[in-house]
């Protein structure tokens, strides 16, 4: 079974540049999660959606960040204008249909993005 | 919302050794508390989970305790072997749907 796929690995932009994430879940989970991971720290969740409906961005910078699961399934995360804060680890997680009976989350890779 | 606190931040064992890392939580309500590894430039990875109307578990060499009334649970791991270096993470939530991690313990293990 494949894992959580994200695209690209490394991304390396200027400060006011806009930047796109891509995050494709294992098969047949409905759950997404977008985390933001700073150097040092543990992640920190961004959105999560259930299928298409996103239920929690209470922790999204709405004024710069944006993000989409349009068919319920792979999720684009974005960032415009990009600023040099925004240099993280950005970890995509998905889970089963109501937790799939033990809640465990499947992270992806991360996608390390470098602001300049 | 829920507070996650866990220390220490960096831990140096010498192979063999065991290892204790100590997270405690603040939302009474939290349910589940799982702990993930995380290698360098991979996501974190589940390595053993409890909940709350258990107070310990054991899988091999990884062990994890839970105090409800204190709000702290604990991972061991003994007899610890150079590929357990890592970060550790621990986290707690109410299931899958809000889970908050701690700050991470940078375990070494010295040959």
């Amino acid at each position: 079974e494949a894992g959580v796929v994200q695209s690209p690995r490394y991304k390396i932009i200027e400060k006011k540049q806009p930047v796109a994430f891509w995050c494709n879940p294992i098969s047949g989970h409905n759950t997404l999660y977008w985390y933001r991971q700073n150097l040092g720290q543990g992640p920190e969740l961004l959105i999560r959606y259930e299928n298409e409906e996103a239920v929690d961005d209470s922790q999204l910078p709405k004024d710069r960040f944006s993000a989409e699961r349009l068919k319920g399934v792979d999720s684009t995360l974005k960032i415009q204008p990009a600023e040099l804060g925004d240099s993280a680890v950005y970890l995509c997680a998905s889970v089963p249909p109501g937790g799939g009976g033990t809640d465990t989350q499947y992270f992806g890779p991360g996608t390390r993005l470098t602001v300049l | 919302g829920e507070n996650v606190e866990q220390h220490p931040s960096t831990l140096s064992v010498q192979e063999g050794d065991s290892a204790v890392i100590k997270c405690t939580y603040s939302d009474s309500a939290s349910n589940y508390f799982p702990w993930y590894k995380q290698e360098l430039g991979k996501g974190p990875q589940l390595i053993i989970d409890i909940r709350s109307n258990v107070g310990e578990k054991k899988d091999q060499r990884i062990a994890v305790t839970l105090n409800k009334t204190a709000k702290h649970f604990s991972l061991h791991i003994t007899e610890t072997q150079p590929e357990d270096s890592a970060v550790y993470f621990c986290a707690a939530s109410r299931g899958y749907q809000k889970v908050t991690f701690g700050i991470g313990t940078k375990l070494q293990v010295i040959p």
